[in-house]
């Protein structure tokens, strides 16, 4: 079955910075990978996705991410981070042909002013 | 368009008692899938519906189920209530098909504090 781990339970930047939020995945086949954003007491938002194609993915908010298969990694990205972007990060990885998404344990990010 | 609809949004119980949390998915959408949120566990998955069908379920006890009826609307009923049940219990629907089909829209979920 397919999984995911994202390495830090939580992540602080100062505002203006770059931010990385990590994530890699195992998985049989081709992945499917996400992201989603949850603030709180909120369902989850969903941010971009990389199905095939072109291995970085630009999404919501300024957000990019890069599919590395041979790390099989897909960590999310932002040039200059917000207070605003603050909330709890999760990496999804589902497989081709199974609709069975399986979550990361959820990042923190705090960005300080 | 609307989005994932889930009701009701807060509600407590107690020990023993069963609840049951509704799901509205968004217009179009076939794929009805339930996830637990907690603190501990994180975001684990339930199940998942597609016409009226289950197709794949998480590693929950029987005391977990669900349904979901032809209009795509979606049920989850959780009997004999367990402190440890005390969770966010979000919904979330797909297209299965079409460019979006893979991805998942999650609704606001429905907090439920068992007592």
């Amino acid at each position: 079955a397919q999984s995911v781990a994202q390495p830090e339970d939580q992540v602080n930047v100062a505002e203006g910075n770059p931010l990385t939020v990590k994530c890699t995945y195992s998985v049989s086949g081709n992945p499917y990978l996400f992201w989603y954003v949850q603030y709180p007491n909120r369902g989850l938002q969903f941010l971009l996705k990389y199905i095939t194609g072109d291995n970085l993915v630009k999404g919501s908010y300024g957000f990019e991410a890069e599919f590395n298969k041979s790390q099989t990694s897909f960590h999310l990205k932002k040039p200059s981070a917000l207070v605003s972007d603050s909330a709890l990060y999760f990496c999804a990885v589902r497989a081709y042909n199974n609709n069975d998404m399986r979550f990361g344990a959820g990042t923190r990010l705090t960005v300080k002013p | 368009k609307a989005g994932v609809t889930q009701t009701p949004r807060y509600l407590i119980k107690t020990r023993g008692q069963q609840v049951t949390l509704s799901c509205s998915p968004i217009s179009g959408h076939r794929s009805v899938s339930w996830y637990q949120q907690t603190p501990g566990q994180g975001l684990q998955f339930l199940f998942e519906y597609f016409s009226e069908t289950q197709r794949n379920k998480g590693n929950f006890p029987g005391r977990f189920s669900g349904r979901q009826f032809s209009n795509s609307r979606s049920e989850m009923n959780v009997s004999t209530l367990e402190l440890g049940d005390s969770a966010l219990y979000l919904c979330a629907s797909s297209p299965l098909i079409g460019p979006t089909g893979n991805t998942i829209y999650f609704g606001e979920g429905s907090w439920l504090t068992v007592v």
